[in-house]
């Protein structure tokens, strides 16, 4: 099985709106998250990431938040744009074990309403 | 857009052939990582090139292989192609001091 899953695979809100993004990961020694954003026909764009030292971590319009205790990471997306909709995949490896690759969830479909 | 790209976009083989896919990474980084990602699902990892050699690998056989070139772009090589190889092949690359990769477009490779 995936050590990375997403609790849903469709997400849809109303444009302007904040939306999460949960995920649930069951490696013990990930200490690096990752969120990437997939557009079809494109390849998997960087979001923002955080290290397992943190638990929160704030970009334009996003935040990423860590509960290492449940294992579990979200991805919040302030004042929903047209532009967000997208597949969003949330992705675990273990710094400095660059050499494993990332694991991958399967992904959730946001879909931005009018 | 990331400064990585490959080539081709869109490729149709025959079961039983072989293929090669091409990665240039972006400027400055060093290392290149490729993945598969079959529809509606995540990318997994296939391995990681370092300094011209292969220096992880995930759960595939062996009949994917790649190259590094010493300007760090990257080849992968699929032989005896099954209908399952059908996917978006994805390279990504990265720079050692930094943990986040950064991925191309992709290659869509369809198996007849």
């Amino acid at each position: 099985g995936e050590s990375v899953g997403l609790h849903l695979p469709t997400l849809s809100v109303q444009e302007g709106d904040n939306s999460i993004i949960n995920c649930a990961y069951s490696n013990s020694a990930s200490d690096y998250f990752i969120w990437y954003k997939q557009e079809s026909g494109k390849g998997p764009q960087f979001i923002i990431d955080i290290r397992s030292n943190m638990d929160k971590r704030q970009g334009q319009r996003v935040t990423v938040l860590l509960n290492k205790t449940v294992k579990h990471l979200s991805l919040q997306i302030a004042a929903t744009q047209p532009g967000d909709s997208a597949v969003y995949f949330c992705a675990e490896n273990a710094l400095g074990g660059g050499a494993d690759g990332l694991t991958f969830g399967k992904g959730t479909h946001l879909i931005i309403q009018p | 857009e990331t400064g990585v790209t490959q080539s081709p976009t869109h490729l149709i083989k025959t079961r039983g052939q072989q293929v090669t896919l091409r990665c240039s990474s972006q400027s400055g980084h060093n290392t290149v990582s490729w993945y598969q990602q079959a529809l509606g699902q995540g990318p997994q990892f296939i391995f990681q090139y370092y300094r011209e050699e292969e220096n992880g690998r995930g759960n595939f056989p062996p009949r994917f292989s790649g190259l590094q070139f010493p300007n760090y772009s990257s080849e992968l090589n699929v032989n005896a192609l099954e209908l399952d190889d059908s996917a978006l092949y994805l390279c990504a690359s990265t720079s050692p001091w930094l943990s986040e990769q950064y991925f191309g477009p992709g290659t869509r490779l369809t198996v007849t």
